[in-house]
């Protein structure tokens, strides 16, 4: 049962647009949530984040949604850049303190900016 | 800073044989991960240490898999014997605190088991 979906396996803009990467959750004990950035060959890295008491946090190009009734959220990146192509992972946990240490991932969604 | 460091960055090996990963988390660092990755199950949680002691090892999948850190500067992973179905690529992740900080990721282990 995977509790956190990215439904897009793929997604392709072109440069100097908005991409919006969407993510779905299950399991409404969620309260804190990640955004996560990959590269071919590399590991991923830590992108932006939100907490449940939030619906917006944006930092420069990157903002994060979350809509808790729907259990969803998304990450807009404007203006998209060539620089920006990698994989996308949602990811999610439960609690605070030494509780939350469970990040559960989405699938990933490969993000292609285009020049 | 030079970042989580994981070796080897690729390993093939035949079944049955014994394969160990290991993994140099971040100074200062005192939680370390251990994720798997593969194309049906994506990014899984195989265990978390915190201060060196082994807090949830809830994700490894069967006795064939063991985790040590014998030190809060060095974690190994290890597979014994492997099955052609661990093929996966192996993150080792670290961070400090038990709060919110994020996870910071090596580059990896591609493991092949033929």
């Amino acid at each position: 049962d995977q509790q956190v979906k990215q439904n897009s396996p793929s997604l392709s803009v072109q440069e100097g647009r908005i991409s919006i990467l969407n993510c779905d959750y299950t399991n409404s004990m969620f309260d804190y949530f990640l955004w996560y950035k990959k590269y071919p060959a590399e590991g991923p890295t830590f992108l932006i984040s939100i907490s449940s008491i939030k619906d917006k946090n944006e930092d420069g190009r990157f903002t994060v949604f979350l809509n808790k009734s729907a259990k969803h959220l998304s990450l807009h990146i404007v203006p998209s850049q060539p620089g920006d192509s990698a994989v996308y992972f949602c990811a999610a946990s439960v609690g605070s303190g030494g509780s939350n240490y469970k990040l559960t991932f989405g699938k990933g969604t490969l993000l292609t900016v285009n020049p | 800073d030079a970042g989580v460091i994981q070796s080897p960055r690729h390993e093939v090996t035949e079944m049955g044989q014994e394969v160990t990963l290991r993994c140099k988390p971040i100074s200062g660092h005192n939680s370390l991960f251990w994720y798997r990755q593969t194309m049906m199950r994506g990014l899984e949680l195989l265990i978390y240490f915190n201060n060196n002691v082994p807090i949830d090892d809830s994700g490894m999948p069967e006795d064939r898999f063991s985790a040590k850190m014998p030190n809060a500067s060095f974690s190994t992973l290890k597979i014994q014997p492997s099955e052609p179905r661990d093929s996966a690529v192996y993150f080792c992740a670290s961070r400090w605190g038990q709060t919110n900080s994020p996870l910071h990721f090596g580059n990896g282990t591609r493991l092949t088991v033929t």
